[in-house]
């Protein structure tokens, strides 16, 4: 199946740093990919849609300066939570669509952000 | 707002039980997924069912729709300790998840 790749799996940083996310689509590509915000014992909370070659499409609420999304190839996206404070500390998961009209997901291992 | 919603939140169970989820959803569907998360992990595909079947099987897994009540239903038959994780349903269109039923199963 498909896979993909998120990179860091747990990052730490201080408030007013930025921090970066990677997204990768390992053995496809995906001109698509979805970045969710996940709280503890909560559902996922669609955050944006990055699609290759164009600006990301960000859910309502959701402040696109502070979380900037960059998606430069058909198989990374990229998203760098820009002055970091406590409040964004969170698990934050990636997808991509599958290569189907079926809208299957295929999803990162998620990255958990811890600011201090 | 949830597109998915499901019930119970959590459910504890033994192992060889069976265990059963359920789904409703608000809009119109070509399909419906279920999605299995791990503790602080990502999420894994289980089983799609599509808008015109009304009971998929994979495995122990048994998936039934009804359209006409927009609910879905997710039986994991003969459980294991293994199956303790974090069940979603999810509709295509944007992708927006339940808040999903936690599973619990002692061995």
């Amino acid at each position: 199946g498909a896979v993909v790749s998120q990179h860091p799996s747990w990052v730490i940083c201080k408030s007013g740093t930025s921090v970066k996310i990677e997204c990768r689509s390992l053995d496809f590509q995906a001109t698509t990919m979805f970045w969710y915000r996940q709280f503890p014992k909560q559902s996922l909370m669609l955050m944006a849609t990055s699609n290759e070659g164009s600006k990301a499409t960000y859910e309502q609420g959701v402040e696109k300066d502070k979380f900037l999304i960059n998606h430069a190839s058909l198989t990374l996206s990229t998203l760098t939570v820009t002055s970091a404070h406590p409040e964004d500390s969170s698990f934050y998961i990636c997808s991509a669509h599958g290569q189907t009209e079926e809208n299957i997901q295929y999803f990162g291992a998620g990255t958990r952000l811890s600011v201090l | 707002s949830q597109q998915g919603e499901e019930d119970p939140q959590a459910l504890s169970i033994q192992e060889g039980e069976n265990a059963t989820m359920n789904c409703s959803y608000k809009t119109s569907i070509n399909n419906l997924q279920w999605y299995r998360q791990n503790s602080g992990r990502g999420l894994v595909h289980l089983i799609l069912i599509r808008s015109n079947e009304r009971e998929k099987h994979s495995g122990r897994l048994r998936v039934t729709l009804d359209t006409s009540k927009k609910s879905s239903s997710l039986l994991i038959t003969a459980s294991r300790a293994a199956d303790t994780a974090s069940y979603f349903c999810a509709t295509p269109d944007k992708l927006i998840f339940g808040t999903g039923t936690r599973l619990q199963v002692f061995p």
